[in-house]
C-alpha cells in the first residue's frame, strides 16, 4: 500500500528559528495536507493543497505540493513556543469524490520549541 | 466552521466488555465520515470509512466484527469495540466532510477518544 515518509522524526529548535519538514510517497497524490496534532486531541489542518507545484501560505506556515506528486514540504517561519506540537503529512490519490478522506499519514514531526 | 465532536473523550473498561464511541457532525451533514485508531507516539491509522445507510467499508486487516460502525443518520456514526481487550487501547478519531461542499472540502476531525482498556 501506499506509504508517506516524514522527516525529520524530531526536531527541537529556538524561539525564533525557521523550521522545515518534509514528506515523500511511493506513489502519486492528488491531494496534500499539513495538520497539526496537540497532545489528546485530534489533528488540526494547517495547509491543504491540490496542484503540483502549488505554494500556498498560511500566516509563517508555507507548503509546496512537489512537481512529481510524490512529495511536498512544510516551512514554519519565525517558530515561537505555542508551535509545539506533531505535525503530520497527509495524502490522498483522489482530488474528490466520495472516497475522498481516505488519508494516509505521515509518521509525524515532533516539535519542541524553547524559548 | 464546521465542528465534529466525538463522546466520551476518555474511557476506561474491562477487559471483555464493548464500548461505544459516537462521532457527530455538528453543524453539517456528511455522508461518509472515516475512523482512524492512533497508538501512542504513532501515526493515524484508517480502520474504516463510514458510510450512511449502508455498511461500512474496512482496511484491510481491521475486523468487521470487533469494531462495529453504524452511521445511521448524517450527523452520526458510531463506533463500537466489542469484546475489548487490552492491545485495543488506543486513541480514537474520527473525521467528516460536509456532503453539500465542494468535492475538496475540508476534512474535519474529532477530539478523539482515547479508550484505555483494563
Amino acid at each position: 500500500g501506499q506509504q508517506l515518509n516524514q522527516s525529520p522524526q524530531s526536531m527541537f529548535i529556538q524561539e525564533g528559528e525557521d523550521v522545515s519538514m518534509n514528506c515523500t510517497s511511493s506513489s502519486i497524490f492528488n491531494t496534500w495536507l499539513w495538520y497539526k496534532q496537540d497532545p489528546g486531541e485530534g489533528p488540526v489542518l494547517l495547509i491543504a493543497l491540490y496542484k503540483a507545484g502549488e505554494l500556498t501560505s498560511n500566516g509563517r506556515l508555507t507548503a509546496q505540493f512537489g512537481t512529481t506528486r510524490k512529495d511536498s514540504f512544510l516551512n514554519i517561519s519565525a517558530s515561537i513556543p505555542s508551535d509545539v506540537g506533531i505535525y503530520f503529512c497527509a495524502g490522498t490519490e483522489n482530488a474528490g469524490g466520495t472516497s475522498y478522506g481516505k488519508l494516509t499519514f505521515g509518521q509525524g514531526t515532533i516539535l519542541t520549541v524553547h524559548p | 466552521g464546521a465542528v465534529v465532536s466525538q463522546h466520551p473523550s476518555w474511557v476506561i473498561c474491562k477487559s471483555g466488555t464493548s464500548v461505544k464511541i459516537e462521532c457527530r457532525s455538528l453543524d453539517f451533514q456528511a455522508t461518509t465520515m472515516f475512523w482512524y485508531r492512533q497508538f501512542p507516539k504513532q501515526s493515524l491509522m484508517l480502520m474504516a470509512t463510514s458510510n450512511e445507510g449502508s455498511k461500512a467499508t474496512y482496511e484491510q486487516g481491521v475486523e468487521k466484527d470487533k469494531f462495529l460502525i453504524n452511521h445511521a443518520s448524517l450527523t452520526l456514526s458510531t463506533l463500537t469495540v466489542t469484546s475489548a481487550h487490552p492491545e485495543d487501547s488506543s486513541f480514537y478519531i474520527c473525521s467528516a466532510r460536509d456532503s453539500a461542499g465542494a468535492a475538496t472540502g475540508e476534512l474535519f476531525f474529532g477530539e478523539g477518544s482515547r479508550l484505555t482498556v483494563l
